[in-house]
């Protein structure tokens, strides 16, 4: 089974500030890792993923995460981040193994973070 | 393209009604899943389907149903509404087909349902 484990619930930060939301997982089998942010009052839409390859992965509007594989950690960091980040962020994970065709992402809690000016 | 939508956006319901919340993609997706979002909880999967015709339990399926008559449209049903089904219901969907796209899943923009 997996689980994952978003360390923070809220995050504030001022604006043009860095920012790092943490993301823990727990799995017996290695696992796809994927990053999804939710807009106020919109569904979730894919920020960026890990698959294979460079454990460093950039991702839309200037987030990036790392894979840690002996930390078990995919932390998501902007290096400056904008009032329009404002968001929740999801951390996801999926098994690499194949099960019956089904595409099973286990979703942490989030992590609401609030950019001031 | 319209991607994935969802109806209706919000409703209101009393103990014991039931409803219907309809899931419609343009994506010629396979797959359809049905979440719902709770405070402090994520999203929890509640069934989904892996193509026309089928449909599965997933991690929260209890006093749900659904259905897969169509290829582009997953139906939600709701029996017997109850206070605890209180919550934000979201639609995604993703491809079969190529193992790197196949990983994405694409999500609708919910809907807000309140049983009273």
């Amino acid at each position: 089974a997996q689980s994952v484990t978003q360390l923070d619930s809220q995050v504030p930060v001022f604006e043009e500030a860095p920012v790092e939301l943490r993301c823990n997982y727990s799995s017996s089998v290695s696992v796809y890792l994927f990053w999804y942010v939710q807009y106020p009052n919109q569904g979730l839409q894919l920020l960026l993923k890990y698959l294979s390859g460079s454990t460093l992965v950039k991702g839309i509007n200037g987030f990036e995460a790392e894979f840690n594989k002996s930390q078990t950690s995919f932390h998501l960091r902007k290096p400056s981040v904008h009032i329009s980040d404002t968001a929740e962020y999801f951390c996801a994970v999926r098994p690499r193994l194949f099960s019956g065709g089904y595409n099973k992402l286990i979703f942490g809690a989030g992590t609401r973070l609030a950019v001031h000016p | 393209n319209a991607g994935v939508t969802q109806t209706p956006k919000f409703r209101v319901l009393k103990t014991g009604q039931s409803m219907t919340l309809l899931c419609a993609q343009d994506m010629n997706h396979e797959y359809m899943y049905w979440y719902r979002q709770d405070p402090g909880m994520g999203l929890r999967l509640i069934h989904y389907s892996v193509g026309e015709g089928t449909t599965a339990k997933g991690e929260v399926p209890d006093g749900y149903n659904v259905s897969r008559l169509k290829k582009q449209n997953f139906l939600l049903g709701l029996e017997s509404a109850a206070p605890s089904q209180t919550s934000v219901y979201f639609c995604a969907s993703s491809l079969t087909g190529g193992i790197r796209r196949r990983y994405e899943q694409y999500f609708g923009p919910g809907t807000r349902l309140t049983v009273t």
